[in-house]
């Protein structure tokens, strides 16, 4: 359990489908990512919010939608996506302050197949 | 962020010290080397970090040469369930939230 919780864990949705992944952290971090993890690959930063706003899109497509309502919570909205999009979405958050190292903590993954 | 080498792959017997290397040549004074390990299909672990001086905790000890170029994470006693994908990271850490970039990193298997 590393107070990061993610859900749905499994999503098998269609190209035309809207779907969400959601990512809650119990741990008063200021900071929260988006990572894509395809089959092989190494991780991908996808997105990177501090204090609720978006610092990095890693020029992710518009298909990938990030929410982050407050520093707790963050989405991914889904919506018209590809096969190839289909991978281990990871949440991670840290946090950022002058003095601390900021070592990331993952959740366990929303695994997303694309029809 | 400067960029880290590590080997694909490594083995070892359980029950023995895992020393797994990780060249950093182009780190700055600034930067500190970050360890993440990742069991199949789960959400990475951090491990430990350092900056110039050896460090240890209740997982793993880290061996920083004194010219900062490479690293040794060290795994004591290793178990069955040590058997992930080890990565190892150079960032400097600064007020915002951190660009963690990951490489391929190193597959541990650890055998019976």
């Amino acid at each position: 359990e590393t107070g990061v919780t993610q859900t749905p864990r499994h999503l098998v949705m269609g190209m035309t489908n809207k779907k969400s992944l959601k990512c809650e952290q119990h741990l008063g971090h200021n900071a929260m990512y988006w990572y894509k993890q395809s089959a092989k690959k190494p991780l991908e930063l996808m997105f990177v919010y501090n204090f609720k706003e978006q610092t990095e899109n890693n020029s992710v497509p518009s298909r990938f939608s990030p929410e982050c309502p407050n520093s707790s919570h963050l989405f991914l909205h889904l919506h018209t996506l590809q096969p190839e999009d289909s991978a281990l979405y990871l949440c991670a958050s840290s946090q950022q302050t002058r003095t601390s190292s900021g070592e990331l903590f993952f959740g366990e993954g929303s695994r997303l197949t694309v029809l | 962020d400067a960029k880290t080498t590590q080997p694909p792959s490594m083995d070892c017997a359980e029950g023995r010290a895992a020393n797994l290397p990780c060249n950093h040549s182009t780190i700055s004074g600034n930067e500190y080397v970050y360890w993440y390990r990742q069991i199949h299909s789960q959400g990475p672990q951090y491990i430990i970090h350092g900056l110039k001086n050896n460090e240890t905790n209740e997982m793993a000890s880290l061996i920083i040469t004194e010219d900062r170029k490479s690293s040794t994470l060290i795994l004591p006693h290793a178990t069955l369930r040590d058997t992930a994908v080890y990565y190892c990271i150079v960032r400097a850490p600064y007020q915002g939230a951190q660009k963690l970039v990951f490489g391929q990193g190193t597959r541990l298997t650890i055998n019976p």
